[in-house]
Formats: C-alpha cells, sequence, structure tokens
C-alpha cells in the first residue's frame, strides 16, 4: 500500500490530453515539492518533473506538473506512442513514513 | 554527467544478508549536499524507497525496512553500499542506486541490479 495514491492505469489516444492524478496528505504533498517520474519499459525511472512543476532540461514541454493542496496532478498533451510507460509521482515526508514516499505508479496506455 | 551503477549477487538465499555496491563517476559521494540512495521494484510491482547516506555521512532508513537495511560509504572508492539482512522471497526485487538532492529529488539512477532470494 504506497502512501501516495495514483490511479492504476491510464489511457489516450494519439494527440489526445491527459492527466494522471497523485493524491497525498498534508505531511507530503501538502508541505513539500511533488516530483514525477517516467519509467519506460525495462529502463530505470527518468526525473519528468521536479518542484511541482519544473521540467528537467530535455524534457519536453509537452509534460507539465501542478499541485493544489494535498493533490498534484501531471499532464501530457499531445500524446504520443513513445509516451506509454509508467509512470510514479514522490514527495518528501515530514511524517513516520517518510521522508520519500512513492505513488504507486500509473500505467499510461496510448491507444 | 554523474553516472551509478550497481553491483553485486544477482541471487541470495533466505535469511542470508544481501549485499550490493553503489559506484558513482562524474561527482563524489563526499561533497555537495546530496542524498545517495537505495531504491527498489518488486518485478511487476512499485517504486520502494530504502533509505539515503548524506553527503555529510549521516542516514535514514525506510521505517518498515529500518531494522534490517545498513548503508554506508566509501569515499576512497566513491562508492556507497545496502545490506539488507534477513532476506525473504519478498526481497526479490530489482534494487537501484540514485542521487537525489532536496530540489530534483532523484535526479540521476543507475541501471539497477535484480536480485532474487531463493534457495
Amino acid at each position: 500500500q504506497s502512501v501516495l495514491t495514483q490511479p492504476p492505469s491510464a489511457s489516450g489516444t494519439p494527440g489526445q490530453r491527459v492527466t494522471i492524478s497523485c493524491s497525498g496528505s498534508s505531511s507530503n504533498i501538502g508541505s513539500n515539492y511533488v516530483y514525477w517520474y517516467q519509467q519506460l519499459p525495462g529502463t530505470a525511472p527518468k526525473l519528468l518533473i521536479y518542484r511541482n512543476n519544473q521540467r528537467p532540461s530535455g524534457v519536453p514541454d509537452r509534460f507539465s506538473g501542478s499541485k493544489s493542496g494535498t493533490s498534484a496532478s501531471l499532464a501530457i498533451s499531445g500524446l504520443r506512442s513513445e509516451d506509454e510507460a509508467d509512470y510514479y509521482c514522490a514527495a518528501w515526508d515530514d511524517s513516520l513514513s517518510g521522508p520519500v514516499v512513492f505513488g504507486g505508479g500509473t500505467k499510461l496506455t496510448v491507444l | 554527467q554523474v553516472q551509478l551503477q550497481e553491483s553485486g549477487p544477482g541471487l541470495v538465499k533466505p535469511s542470508e544478508t544481501l549485499s550490493l555496491t553503489c559506484t558513482v563517476s562524474g561527482g563524489s559521494v563526499s561533497s555537495g549536499s546530496y542524498y545517495w540512495s537505495w531504491i527498489r521494484q518488486p518485478p511487476g510491482k512499485g517504486l520502494e524507497w530504502i533509505g539515503y547516506i548524506y553527503y555529510s555521512g549521516s542516514t535514514n532508513y525506510n521505517p518498515s525496512l529500518k531494522s534490517r537495511v545498513t548503508i554506508s560509504v566509501d569515499t576512497s572508492k566513491n562508492q556507497f553500499s545496502l545490506k539488507l539482512s534477513s532476506v525473504t522471497a519478498a526481497d526479490t526485487a530489482v534494487y537501484y542506486c540514485a542521487r537525489a538532492d532536496t530540489a530534483t529529488l532523484f535526479d540521476y539512477w543507475g541501471q539497477g541490479t535484480l536480485v532474487t532470494v531463493s534457495s
């Protein structure tokens, strides 16, 4: 049982916009930054979004992050087949669960 | 460019101790405000943070694993290591080492190494 809650799956067609949610609590998302990782099949996770909505260099601006209260979202616009991957949210946590917690992951399928 | 590489046995017997090493290149484990971390992923499942060692040498572990985990650093070899004792089949996973800081969290990852616990 992950501390952060994500939907297990999401899907969309090429060109669509999809969003993936991540729900937490006051000790993690509510008081700390949210991070998003993309894990392509058979590879290590890759940092996609840091500090809620910042993109590392090289990450397309099709990917965007937002946070409100104890929830966060990852949006992918102009969906491409290569976006098919698992996506994880993470946050620092100030409670006994921490200090780092992950979501359970969302498998994105491009139809 | 920072690179991390895990190494260690791919098969460990139940009740024994899992030992892995992460070799860092392109950066120093003893400089900068970095948290040198271990994360694991059971087959077909999500990511689980195991713990980290701060550049100063202080450590912090996942409460659910704390009694069995030790993370240490060897600055002379620019490596940090993980020991997980009394392993069971539930500890079978791909183990990743990664670098974290307060701004970007886990920005660099190793490729991961599969450790299977089986007799």
